[in-house]
């Protein structure tokens, strides 16, 4: 059972660069979720998507797109990468929307690097 | 303040030892809780979810206070592999910064 998948698991981009990190569930879960992950910051929540065709900002959503492309997949784009945005991302579901307070599974992460 | 707050250690313990950590949260509205645990480079993974007063899984206890808002976890016969960081979630998603935890012989 593979969970939730994102790649790539490391990447570096030079300053404005685009690039997308990719998210797949296969536990037929319905929300899902991008996280970054900071030093002494925690887990941030940058956008979420409730079901299959929704899509909302979280807390820290500026630099960022979203799309929810079926109940399976759910991409992070950076359209113009800066400095700031060097962090550990992780996608994350599960199987209703978050305020039913149910368990998220999460994906392995990936480290970016901006520079 | 932050909405959920956590005391980042890190906690230093021999083995068998017993210890425990607090989180405190501001969203009066938050019904349920979890502890996930997170080792070095890795993804968080659930530890323990805490709806009523508490929840007990082996070793692991943990309390919720909501008169106070808080939740502990108690951990007790302190094992090597148990050195990781533990985070704290609402139901609402929002994550403390995470208590680490450093067991050692």
């Amino acid at each position: 059972n593979a969970g939730v998948t994102q790649t790539p698991k490391f990447q570096v981009l030079k300053t404005g660069q685009s690039m997308t990190l990719q998210c797949a569930q296969d536990m037929n879960h319905n929300s899902m979720y991008w996280y970054r992950q900071d030093p002494g910051m925690g887990l941030r929540l940058i956008y979420y998507s409730a079901s299959e065709g929704t899509t909302d900002k979280g807390e820290v959503p500026n630099g960022y797109n979203v799309s929810r492309l079926n109940k399976r997949e759910f991409s992070l784009r950076l359209e113009s990468a800066a400095p700031s945005q060097t962090s550990v991302y992780f996608c994350a579901s599960s199987e209703y929307d978050w305020y039913s307070g149910n368990t998220i599974y999460f994906g392995e992460g990936s480290w970016l690097t901006v520079v | 303040r932050k909405e959920v707050e956590q005391d980042p250690g890190p906690f230093n313990v021999p083995e068998g030892a017993t210890v425990a950590f607090n989180c405190t949260y501001s969203n009066s509205a938050s019904q349920s809780f979890f502890w996930y645990r997170q080792d070095c480079r890795k993804e968080p993974k659930l530890l323990m979810s805490v709806y009523s007063s508490g929840n007990e899984d082996g070793r692991f206890t943990a309390q919720l206070n909501r008169a106070s808002q808080y939740i502990s976890l108690l951990i007790r016969d302190s094992k090597l592999s148990d050195s990781a960081t533990y985070l704290c979630v609402t139901d609402k998603l929002i994550f403390g910064t995470g208590t680490r935890l450093q067991v050692f012989p």
